[in-house]
C-alpha cells in the first residue's frame, strides 16, 4: 500500500539557518509525484515544490530544494536561509497512477525563531 | 486565472441547518476534490469527481452530499451535521493525468463550525 511517512512532528530553526524536514515513502508504482505543501495557519494549502519519480535531478524552487533518494524512498525538503514567514505546518505528499488521490504524511510543524 | 476559489471562507451552522460549500477553478482541470482537514492533522480526501462524474466517496456520511454542476463548478451539501463536522474543508482540482508538476491546486478552504 502507498504510505506517506513524517517523522518529525515539530522542528525549531533559527532565522537564516537552513533545515531540512523529512519525508520518506512507500509505493510500488513506477510512476509517482511527490509534493511539498505549506500550511500556514491561516489554513491555505501552498505549492512548494514538485518531483515526478522519473525525474533526473532535484527539483529547486527558490529557497526550497528536494533532496530525492529513489532507492532510499526519501524525498526530504531543504529550505535555506529560514524567515519568520516560514512558519507553518508542511505536509509531504504523493500521487500515484491517473488522476488520483494525493496522499499525504502527518505533517511538521517548523517554527522559526528571531 | 490560476486558483481554485472557495467560499465561504467561513461558516458557522446548527445542526438543523442545510447550506453549501462553493468552489470554482477556471483552469481548464478536469478533476476535483473535497478534504476534509481537522487541525493538526492531514487532509483526508472525501469525494472525487473526474469529467465531472463522481468517481471516488471515501465512505462519507449521507449528510454530506456533493455536486459538479459542470466543469469549473464543484459544490458541498451539508444537512444534519454533527459537532464533530467541524472542521476545514478544502477544495482541490488537477489534471486528470496524475503525477505531473502542475499538481494539485487547492483553494484557501473554508473553516465550517457546527453548533
Amino acid at each position: 500500500a502507498q504510505k506517506i511517512t513524517q517523522t518529525q512532528p515539530g522542528m525549531f530553526v533559527q532565522e537564516k539557518e537552513a533545515v531540512t524536514l523529512d519525508c520518506t515513502y512507500d509505493t510500488s508504482d513506477p510512476s509517482y509525484g511527490l509534493f511539498w505543501y505549506k500550511q500556514p495557519s491561516s489554513g491555505e494549502m501552498i505549492f512548494l515544490i514538485y518531483q515526478g519519480s522519473y525525474d533526473q535531478q532535484n527539483a529547486t524552487e527558490g529557497r526550497y530544494s528536494l533532496n530525492f533518494q529513489k532507492a532510499r524512498k526519501s524525498a526530504n525538503l531543504v529550505i535555506s536561509a529560514s524567515q519568520l514567514g516560514d512558519s507553518a505546518m508542511y505536509f509531504c505528499a504523493m500521487i500515484y497512477n491517473q488522476g488520483g488521490k494525493l496522499i499525504f504524511g502527518q505533517g511538521t510543524e517548523l517554527s522559526v525563531k528571531p | 486565472d490560476t486558483e481554485v476559489t472557495q467560499t465561504p471562507k467561513h461558516l458557522v451552522m446548527g445542526m438543523t441547518n442545510k447550506k453549501s460549500l462553493k468552489c470554482e477553478q477556471h483552469m481548464g482541470h478536469r478533476a476535483m476534490y473535497w478534504y476534509k482537514q481537522k487541525a493538526k492533522k492531514p487532509p483526508e480526501l472525501m469525494f472525487v469527481y473526474s469529467y465531472e462524474k463522481l468517481s471516488i466517496n471515501e465512505s462519507v456520511p449521507s449528510r454530506f452530499s456533493p455536486e459538479c454542476p459542470n466543469s469549473s463548478l464543484l459544490n458541498l451539501h451539508l444537512h444534519a451535521l454533527q459537532p464533530e463536522d467541524s472542521a476545514l474543508y478544502l477544495c482541490a482540482s488537477s489534471q486528470i493525468r496524475g503525477a505531473s508538476p502542475d499538481g494539485y491546486t487547492f483553494g484557501s478552504g473554508t473553516r465550517l463550525t457546527v453548533v
